[in-house]
């Protein structure tokens, strides 16, 4: 069955440490791979996808993520956080030709000033 | 440019009423979804449609129904509110199926009594 897991429900981190939130995924098709926040109240913001091509992606406000094949995981990361960044993040996935995301049931970060 | 806009932005209904969430979006995007989202289960598809004059089922189509109206305008109407109804409702666009990113709307929090 396909499914999309983050392991973590909450992370806290100091402002100025680097973050890493996790995402695995089980997909029989070739993956598309996405990360998108969502701040308290809001609706979800894109960070960034992976589609194919190189495997590490940028995306915006700072944040990356490296697809790993062979790990079926595609986690998120950023070198410095920001006291902005607080917020939940959810990773999904779709493959090519249908319409449907699966998506995480997200981690919600705090980060301390 | 608004972007996805989504009617109202709060309610609150007796178990056996009906309401329709209304979702309009600027974009000129040929796809439109409605996610549901509950504490601990991330977001969930309802409905969705790939374009206009077409509409299919998500992952939780039971008790809900929906209209693609035109390009623009895409609700999602619950003919006889229950309290497992009670959550937050995204509605969401797309140039066209996963290649494209989803613009999402700013929410309905809907609480059935």
């Amino acid at each position: 069955a396909q499914s999309v897991t983050q392991p973590d429900i909450h992370i806290t981190v100091s402002e100025g440490a680097s973050l890493e939130l996790r995402c695995n995924y089980s997909y029989g098709a070739t993956p598309y791979l996405f990360w998108y926040v969502q701040s308290p109240g809001q609706g979800l913001q894109l960070l960034l996808k992976y589609f194919s091509g190189d495997t590490l992606v940028q995306g915006i406000k700072g944040f990356e993520a490296e697809f790993k094949r062979s790990q079926s995981s595609f986690n998120l990361r950023k070198p410095s956080v920001h006291w902005s960044d607080a917020a939940e993040y959810f990773c999904a996935v779709g493959s090519s030709g249908t319409y449907k995301y699966i998506f995480g049931t997200g981690t919600r970060l705090k980060v301390l000033a | 440019n608004a972007g996805v806009t989504q009617t109202p932005k709060f309610q609150v209904l007796k178990t056996g009423q009906s309401m329709t969430l209304q979702c309009a979006q600027d974009m000129n995007h040929n796809s439109m979804y409605w996610y549901r989202q509950d504490p601990g289960m991330g977001l969930r598809l309802i409905y969705y449609s790939a374009s206009e004059g077409t509409t299919d089922k998500g992952e939780v189509p039971n008790g809900y129904n929906v209209s693609r109206l035109n390009k623009r305008e895409f609700s999602l109407r619950l003919e006889s509110a229950a309290p497992s109804q009670t959550s937050v409702y995204f509605c969401a666009s797309s140039e066209g199926g996963l290649a494209g990113r989803q613009f999402f709307g700013p929410g309905t929090r809907l609480t059935v009594l």
